[in-house]
């Protein structure tokens, strides 16, 4: 399957700091998903990107999709301890779904 | 409406033995999904199926087979269970018309 590749693999931050996670593709993106997974959870969805460029917020959550849709990002303004987690981008294709590896998120108080 | 569950919660196999791992849905979604997740490591299907009696391979199926006879239930069997399956097993269903989809609680399994 065509992969889509995340960074950072690991973010620690002070509460109140920013947080941005990245998504890459290769290839052109039909659309992109965000997921949560807290510890010991199951991934939650968060929202899914379609449009060139698009840009969504959710709170203190800003979610983007590149130009050329072979990118994302999710930014985190102030980060608080319920941010806490891994963060999933997926590719989605013929309503399956390629996972990125996350990027774990720990808040210091 | 209790979405997705899973059973059982947590497993431990000894190398060979064989087990079923239980999915039910009450959403009336036709799309069903089984993940495996190792540590440090994203999401990788296994298994899917697009409706009751339809099923088909994921990225890793080597190891494990499914069945879909209604569209509530989508079990996922280990035949032999080897330490490399030993992880952490999600279902998800798939939402009508959209992608997105939503997961069960997991199943954490450990093949010694």
């Amino acid at each position: 399957g065509q992969q889509v590749m995340q960074i950072p693999q690991y973010q620690h931050v002070q509460e109140g700091e920013d947080f941005t996670t990245y998504c890459n593709s290769s290839t052109t993106l039909s659309n992109i998903q965000w997921y949560k997974q807290r510890p010991g959870g199951h991934p939650v969805f968060l929202i899914q990107l379609v449009k060139s460029g698009e840009v969504k917020k959710q709170k203190r959550l800003t979610f983007q999709f590149g130009e050329a849709k072979k990118n994302s990002s999710l930014h985190i303004t102030a980060t608080q301890t319920t941010d806490v987690g891994t963060y999933f981008c997926a590719r989605g294709s013929n309503y399956k779904l390629t996972f990125g590896k996350g990027t774990l998120l720990t808040v210091n108080p | 409406n209790a979405g997705v569950t899973q059973t059982p919660k947590f497993r431990i196999l000894k190398i060979g033995q064989s087990m079923t791992l239980q999915c039910a849905q009450d959403m009336n979604h036709n799309y069903m999904y089984w993940y495996r997740q190792d540590p440090g490591m994203g999401l990788k299907l296994i298994y899917y199926s697009v409706g009751a009696g339809i099923t088909d391979k994921g990225e890793v199926p080597n190891g494990y087979n499914v069945s879909r006879s209604t569209t509530e239930d989508f079990p996922l069997r280990l035949e032999l269970a080897a330490p490399s399956q030993t992880s952490v097993y999600f279902c998800a269903i798939g939402g009508q018309g959209a992608n997105e989809q939503f997961f069960g609680p997991g199943t954490r399994l450990t093949v010694l």
